[in-house]
């Protein structure tokens, strides 16, 4: 079975400008995350989609927004970048909505965001 | 509020010693705890993880973890450790109701 896979691994963009991150989840797994790692912050919680219906936002600003699709891929979109959103960005998925049940969340390779 | 705690930043062990990276929690509820590595730029790799049951859980390439309820400790262990562990460990927890919570990570150097 096919892991989580992002797209693109790398991405440079300039301040000001906007991004979007692509994220396609395990086959059957309903949930997608999004975290954000960087060296000082560690690895923070975005928001969590399931069922295309988001059920969790962490303590970003609006600037970072996503959705998920029918086929539960999610995209991740951050409007007029700032230095400080260079990070690795991380999905991850699981079967079931995270905070109902135990299930084990898979990571995808992440996303190099830097921003010029 | 839930909480995770990884009181080392670095852990520095030889090959073939056993290394253990700690971990501490605070929950309101009965707690699921994971360990993950990470390695190098690449994701998170799922290790192992307690829901309920045997307080060692046994995981991938060796490692085992201890839950130890009265000292809200997550341990993760491993008896003789190999160079190619070396990599960046994170232990996350969840009770239920919140969203999954990572520690900041401990990185393991292990020394040939």
């Amino acid at each position: 079975k096919a892991g989580v896979t992002q797209t693109p691994r790398y991405l440079i963009k300039t301040r000001g400008q906007q991004v979007t991150l692509s994220c396609s989840p395990i086959s059957g797994h309903r949930s997608v995350s999004w975290y954000q790692q960087t060296p000082g912050q560690g690895l923070q919680f975005l928001f969590e989609y399931f069922s295309e219906t988001q059920r969790n936002k962490g303590n970003f600003p609006g600037r970072f927004s996503g959705r998920q699709f029918s086929n539960s891929r999610s995209e991740m979109n951050v409007s007029t970048l700032e230095l400080g959103d260079s990070a690795l960005y991380l999905c991850a998925s699981s079967l079931a909505w995270t905070d109902a049940t135990t299930d084990t969340q898979y990571f995808g390779p992440g996303t190099r965001l830097t921003v010029l | 509020a839930q909480s995770v705690a990884q009181p080392e930043d670095q852990v520095n062990v030889a090959e073939g010693n056993p290394l253990t990276v700690k971990c501490t929690y605070s929950v309101s509820g009965n707690p699921y705890l994971f360990w993950y590595v990470q390695y190098p730029n690449r994701g998170l790799q799922f290790l192992l993880k307690y829901i309920t049951g045997d307080n060692l859980v046994k995981g991938s390439y060796g490692f085992e973890a201890e839950f130890n309820k009265s000292q809200t400790s997550f341990h993760l262990k491993k008896p003789s450790a190999l160079v190619s562990d070396s990599a960046l460990y994170f232990c996350a927890v969840n009770s239920g109701g919140f969203k999954t919570i990572f520690g900041a990570g401990t990185r393991l150097f292990v020394k040939a």
